[in-house]
């Protein structure tokens, strides 16, 4: 199947730093990348909807200035957590979806904590 | 609104026993998939099924089978002969609404195969 990698895989910031995360699709184009956030023992939830060359839709709830989404090509987005506070400490999955209708394949979650 | 319920939040089972993991669905589409993901300690999301709504015939890979039944909004998911590497959360999921890109996915739940 389709690989998603994600980097890095567990990161630990200080409050009020800045944290970026990578999403790849390695052996695939994605022109749509999504964002989840997974609290402990709890289920995903669709943060944002990363479009290849144009702004991010975001849920409702989500904070576009906190949350910074950038779809800078076909195999990458990035998602920036901005003066991150011990609130952000989740873990985040992003996920990208290939040429087949409504299949999507995850990167393996990067592990956030805020200290 | 698409809603997805997996009402056992967790289950344990020894090795060798049968399972089945229930998925129960509310949506107001006419055609939609439904998906199951499984979600091992790692933390990475593994795709298992895609199943549309027009075909309601079980499936079966492996040990896996997938039962849907769209009288009763359900598509339960049943392990055979389960082994400690089954041990993982399952979610099932659905596109929100049909057509979207977006997963709403269930709470989970969480199996534990014991040797």
């Amino acid at each position: 199947g389709a690989v998603v990698s994600q980097h890095p895989s567990r990161v630990i910031c200080k409050s009020g730093t800045s944290v970026k995360i990578e999403c790849r699709s390695l052996d695939f184009q994605a022109t749509t990348m999504f964002w989840y956030r997974q609290f402990p023992k709890k289920s995903l939830m669709l943060m944002a909807t990363s479009n290849e060359g144009s702004k991010a839709t975001y849920e409702q709830g989500v904070e576009k200035d906190k949350f910074l989404i950038n779809h800078a090509s076909l195999t990458l987005s990035t998602l920036t957590v901005t003066s991150a506070h011990p609130e952000d400490s989740s873990f985040y999955i992003c996920s990208a979806r290939d040429g087949a209708l409504y299949e999507q394949y995850f990167g393996p979650g990067t592990r956030l904590t805020v200290t | 609104a698409q809603k997805v319920t997996q009402a056992q939040t967790e289950i344990s089972v020894v090795e060798k026993e049968d399972v089945t993991l229930d998925c129960v669905y509310e949506t107001r589409d006419t055609t939609y998939y439904l998906f199951w993901y499984k979600q091992p300690p790692s933390g990475e999301l593994v795709f298992l099924i895609r199943r549309n709504s027009f075909d309601e015939q079980n499936e079966i890979s492996g040990r896996y089978s997938w039962n849907f039944q769209k009288s009763t909004s359900s598509f339960n998911f049943t392990i055979t002969a389960s082994q400690v590497v089954d041990s993982a959360v399952y979610f099932c999921a659905l596109p929100a609404p049909a057509g979207s890109e977006k997963l709403v996915f269930g709470k989970g739940t969480k199996l534990t195969v014991n040797p």
